[in-house]
């Protein structure tokens, strides 16, 4: 079965613009995770969302939002982009039971300029 | 606060020599632990994870891992490694009952030399 899907792949932003990135997961899955990966910070939580609702947040500015949509692919929103958002961001998947197993997308590279 | 830390940043070593690497948690509650693989250019992968029962966890490519309660630590292991097993290793904790938020540890880049 498919894997975890992000896109865009890749893309390159503005300092100051907006930017939105989209997940879908697992099929079955309804628990969307989002992680930022940088060089000095490494693999930090952004978000989690459960059926439609945010479950938990990480240590992020409100620039930072996410939602989920009822098929439980979910996206997520940068505003002000600011440099030192270039990252590599990962959306990932889970089942909601004991023992499950979280999935990871390839990522977004996003690049501000 | 919850953290997660690996010892080893760097590590390079030769074909078929043995593997630790050391992970250690500091968390108030029951937890799960993983252990992913990055590989250049891939995405994260699950090498192996521990939820309960026997604290000694193999997982794919040989890798296995032992929880140590006592200790916080839930160290990887592998006997030999092979040039393929160059890649970026990171230790994840997750709390149980507290939705799917795996709070990762700074990564071990190993690089194995032939």
């Amino acid at each position: 079965k498919a894997g975890v899907t992000q896109t865009p792949r890749y893309l390159i932003k503005t300092r100051g613009q907006q930017v939105t990135l989209s997940c879908s997961p697992i099929s079955g899955h309804r628990s969307v995770s989002w992680y930022q990966q940088t060089p000095g910070q490494g693999l930090q939580f952004l978000f989690e969302y459960f059926s439609e609702t945010q479950r938990n947040k990480g240590n992020f500015p409100g620039r930072f939002s996410g939602r989920q949509f009822s098929n439980s692919r979910s996206e997520m929103n940068v505003s002000t982009l600011e440099l030192g958002d270039s990252a590599l961001y990962l959306c990932a998947s889970s089942l909601e039971e004991a023992g499950n197993t979280i999935y990871f997308g390839e990522g977004s590279w996003l690049t501000v300029v | 606060a919850q953290s997660v830390s690996q010892h080893n940043h760097h590590v390079i070593l030769s074909e078929a020599a043995s593997l630790e690497l050391g992970c250690n948690y500091s968390y108030g509650g029951t937890v799960n632990l993983f252990w992913y693989v990055q590989y250049p250019g891939q995405h994260l992968q699950l090498l192996l994870k521990y939820f309960s029962g026997d604290p000694l966890v193999k997982g794919i490519k040989g890798f296995e891992a032992e929880f140590i309660k006592s200790k916080f630590s839930f160290n990887l292991r592998k006997p030999s490694v092979q040039w393929s097993d160059t890649a970026e290793y990171f230790c994840a904790v997750k709390l149980t009952g507290g939705g799917n938020k795996l709070t990762f540890g700074t990564g071990t880049q190993l690089k194995v030399e032939l």
